[in-house]
């Protein structure tokens, strides 16, 4: 099955700065990459995602990119502020089957952004 | 619109008791799928539903563990009985296609099992 690695486990910026956290998978047929944003006491919000006909998106602040050869992706944070103190988790699906969908998640990522 | 619903928000039972979580997908969804989320980890896929059929529920313990989607809407999970590792929290998602990949998660369902 689907692996996906996560890294770094945590991270601390100060505000302003950018973050950037990084994801690898094993499965090559994996073609949907969305990252979450968890906040404490509540579920994963999907924050944005990338699939594999594209290398790179973005959204304001955000941006994904994607590395299909090299089986990477990751998430780029710019002028980040303290409200984006969270804990973020990549994820990678696959089609095929009865699996189609199942999302495999990272370990996460705590980010913490110092005023 | 609104979310993704879940209840109880929180739960603390004794280890060998039944307990139960319900679900109540976005307006629409399709697809509605359970995960179990441990501290300090990544949400694991439970089971996954298409409509009221469990079409991938390889992960779920069924021994201890069975769920139900009756008329393809909402959802309720139960463990019986409940063990000490049990112990997490239990969240429910949805999403608007047949085996879609976009998901949209709930707040999740604390539970603590002493």
């Amino acid at each position: 099955g689907e692996n996906v690695e996560q890294h770094p486990s945590t991270l601390s910026v100060q505000e302003g700065d950018s973050a950037v956290i990084k994801c690898t998978y094993s499965d090559s047929a994996s073609n949907y990459f969305p990252w979450y944003k968890q906040e404490l006491g509540k579920g994963p919000q999907l924050i944005i995602d990338i699939r594999s006909n594209v290398g790179e998106k973005k959204d304001q602040r955000i941006a994904v990119t994607l590395n299909k050869t090299a089986k990477h992706f990751s998430l780029h944070i710019t002028e980040t502020q303290p409200e984006d103190s969270a804990v973020y988790f990549c994820a990678a699906s696959f089609a095929g089957g009865t699996s189609y969908g199942k999302l495999t998640f990272g370990q996460g990522t705590i980010l913490t952004v110092h005023p | 619109e609104a979310g993704v619903v879940q209840s109880p928000r929180y739960k603390i039972i004794e280890k060998k008791q039944p307990v139960a979580f319900w679900c109540n997908p976005i307006s629409g969804h399709n697809t509605l799928y359970w995960y179990l989320q441990n501290l300090g980890q990544g949400p694991e896929l439970l089971i996954r539903y298409e409509n009221e059929e469990a079409v991938d529920d390889s992960q779920l313990p069924k021994d201890r563990f069975s769920a139900e989607r009756l008329k393809g809407v909402d959802s309720t999970l139960k463990i019986q009985p409940a063990e000490l590792g049990d112990s997490a929290v239990y969240l429910c998602a949805s999403s608007p296609l047949i085996a879609g990949e976009t998901q949209y998660f709930g707040p999740g369902t604390r539970l603590l099992v002493l």
